[in-house]
């Protein structure tokens, strides 16, 4: 059973381009979720996708979106890039709605630097 | 606003010793807490999880204790290996028309052999 791919792997931009990253969830996985990694910041929440419907969102600025498609693979972007945004983008899926949960499985993640 | 707090950033402790990783949490919605473990260059791997409605959850060397009137979680690896080295993330999910799991910052764990 193939995991969550995401891709690029590593991604180089600069301040003011914009950038789209991918993620293919589990087969079967419904759910995708988006996360910045930083340093000293943990995972910070970005939004989670539901059959194409944003179901929630985290206190990022409006130059985060996402959607998701009918295969459930998912895409983030951001616009107009700052240096702040360099860090570890991860992706991760799940049955949602199951009663019993067992957790995300995540990507490897997207490592974005802004130069 | 963090609700998942992980206090302690790094921990050190002797193989075949138990390693002891504790978390605090604000929300009483939260429904399933969970830990992952993290190497460098990878996604975070779940770990272990346990529902709001139990105290204990054990797999193997991993068990995780839930205290919800201390609104605390920890994790106890038993014994703890050289592999077990890694950043470990508290977590924790609750529902608010969407599902939303919100991660502490995270503890390293240095097992030294």
């Amino acid at each position: 059973k193939a995991g969550v791919t995401q891709t690029p792997r590593y991604l180089i931009k600069t301040r003011g381009q914009q950038v789209t990253l991918s993620c293919s969830p589990i087969s079967g996985h419904r759910s995708v979720s988006w996360y910045q990694q930083t340093p000293g910041q943990g995972l910070q929440f970005l939004f989670e996708y539901f059959s194409e419907t944003q179901r929630n969102k985290g206190n990022f600025p409006g130059r985060f979106s996402g959607r998701q498609f009918s295969n459930s693979r998912s895409e983030m972007n951001v616009s107009t890039l700052e240096l702040g945004d360099s860090a570890l983008y991860l992706c991760a899926s799940s049955l949602a709605g199951q009663g019993s949960f067992n957790g995300y499985t995540f990507g490897s993640g997207t490592r974005l630097t802004v130069v | 606003d963090q609700q998942v707090k992980q206090n302690s950033p790094s921990l050190s402790v002797q193989e075949g010793r138990i390693s002891i990783l504790n978390c605090d949490y604000t929300n009483s919605m939260f429904d399933y807490f969970l830990w992952y473990k993290k190497y460098p260059a990878e996604g975070p791997t779940f770990l272990i999880s346990i529902s709001s409605i139990k105290d204990k959850n054990e797999d193997g060397r991993f068990t995780v204790f839930l205290n919800k009137s201390a609104k605390h979680l920890s994790l106890h690896i038993v014994p703890s290996q050289p592999g077990d080295s890694a950043v470990y993330f508290c977590a924790a999910r609750e529902y608010t028309g969407g599902f939303k799991t919100i991660f502490g910052a995270g503890t390293r764990l240095f097992v030294k052999a």
